[in-house]
């Protein structure tokens, strides 16, 4: 069974830009999670995805958004990239939502903004 | 708000040393907590999880006990290999949907 897969794996923009990041969850989950993992902050959540709605978001500006297609695929867009925006993105699947329901996590995006 | 606390790395160990990284949250309800593991240049792997008090999550010879009343998760194992270093993060997770709030993460480094 494939693993959950995030395109592209790296990526190199500048201030101002703005960027979309793709995850495919494993077949079978409709559960999609983003995260924000940076040396200084750590992981930090930033929205999930459960049956094409956001059921929860965390403490990021409205920059940062995301959507989920009827395949339970998803996206994350950035919109006027700052330097801070740099950090590798990490997007997790779960079969269901709910308390316990275990995550898998794709190997991430790496972004660097310069 | 929700939070969780861990020891401040890096871990030096010999291979075949005991581990405990220690592990402490703060919870408004009644989460699930979980340990994942990095491994260098991997994504993020689920070790083991807990989702009751005294519960014990085991995974790979690495133990965590739910302890309610002192808030904590601490990670365990008696022995531990090379293969061992990574990146260890204490979690939790207490909403509806299965948003997970991650500690700063604990690097282990073993040698032989």
């Amino acid at each position: 069974k494939a693993g959950v897969t995030q395109t592209p794996r790296y990526l190199i923009k500048t201030r101002g830009q703005q960027v979309t990041l793709s995850c495919s969850p494993i077949s079978g989950h409709r559960s999609v999670s983003w995260y924000q993992q940076t040396p200084g902050q750590g992981l930090q959540f930033l929205f999930e995805y459960f049956s094409e709605t956001q059921r929860n978001k965390g403490n990021f500006p409205g920059r940062f958004s995301g959507r989920q297609f009827s395949n339970s695929r998803s996206e994350m867009n950035v919109s006027t990239l700052e330097l801070g925006d740099s950090a590798l993105y990490l997007c997790a699947s779960s079969r269901e939502l709910g308390l316990g329901n275990e995550q898998f996590f794709g190997p991430g995006t790496r972004l660097t903004v310069l | 708000g929700d939070s969780v606390t861990q020891m401040e790395g890096p871990v030096t160990l010999s291979e075949e040393a005991f581990l405990t990284i220690n592990c402490t949250y703060t919870a408004t309800g009644y989460p699930s907590l979980f340990w994942y593991v990095q491994y260098p240049g991997e994504g993020l792997q689920l070790l083991l999880k807990a989702t009751k008090a005294d519960d014990k999550g085991s995974n790979k010879g690495f133990e965590a006990t739910y302890r309610k009343e002192t808030t904590s998760f601490h990670l365990e194992k008696g022995s531990v290999q090379v293969s061992d270093s990574a990146v260890y993060f204490c979690a939790l997770s207490e909403q509806a949907g299965t948003a997970l709030i991650f500690g700063k993460g604990t690097t282990l480094s073993v040698s032989s």
